[in-house]
């Protein structure tokens, strides 16, 4: 299947800080790319949905001043934890759809474990 | 919108044993069921799908069915091993639906 690579895996960072984390789709162009988030024995929740070229669209109660999404181009899209705090320690992981009509498969990338300390 | 029910929760099964994860869906508009299989500490890595137009689907040990008049679909291993163990989701999605609906998880374990 199609390579999505997400860096860095693991990330510690001190509450006030800003965390910036990469998807890449290594091997496709990615017209869309999702950010979810999950907490531990949990599901995947979706945060926002990023289209390239435009403004991403953030679900329901996700703050999009404190989670930064920039897609600038169709293999890379980055999400920026801003003034973070312990509350947003969580699991990160991004996921791309293959571009074409219909219905596509979804890749996701490994995931970045985010620490706030 | 859609909404995607999984169950069972957890699940244990005798290393060779079949193991069948079934997952409901709510929106007939819904075409595109997948699978994810992820490991503690990975992202879901994509392990079969199914799109509307057929009933069921088979990949070596793996198979999927769908009844979409019931509206579930389920997922079927066969022949379990031990690195079977994962947490498994579902998902669904319907044409022109960028977005896929997750459902709650199955952590299956296989005991040796």
């Amino acid at each position: 299947g199609a390579v999505v690579s997400q860096h860095p895996s693991r990330v510690i960072c001190k509450s006030g800080t800003s965390v910036k984390i990469e998807c890449r789709s290594l091997d496709f162009q990615a017209t869309t790319m999702f950010w979810y988030r999950q907490f531990p024995k949990q599901s995947l929740m979706l945060m926002a949905t990023s289209n390239e070229g435009s403004k991403a669209t953030y679900e329901q109660g996700v703050e999009k001043d404190k989670f930064l999404i920039n897609h600038a181009s169709l293999t890379l899209s980055t999400l920026t934890v801003t003034s973070a705090h312990p509350e947003d320690s969580s699991f990160y992981i991004c996921s791309a759809r293959l571009r074409g009509t219909g219905n596509t498969e979804a890749f996701f990338g490994q995931g970045t474990r985010l620490t706030v300390v | 919108g859609e909404n995607v029910e999984q169950h069972p929760s957890t699940l244990s099964v005798q290393e060779g044993d079949s193991a069948v994860i079934k997952c409901t869906y709510s929106d007939s508009a819904s075409n595109y069921f997948p699978w994810y299989k992820q490991e503690l500490g990975k992202g879901p890595q994509l392990i079969i799908d199914i799109r509307s137009n057929v009933g069921e689907k088979k990949d070596q040990r793996i198979a999927v069915t769908l009844n979409k008049t019931a509206k579930h679909f389920s997922l079927h291993i066969t022949e379990t091993q031990p690195e079977d163990s994962a947490v498994y989701f579902c998902a669904a999605s319907s044409q022109g639906a960028q977005k896929l609906v997750f459902g709650q998880g199955t952590r299956l374990t296989i005991n040796p």
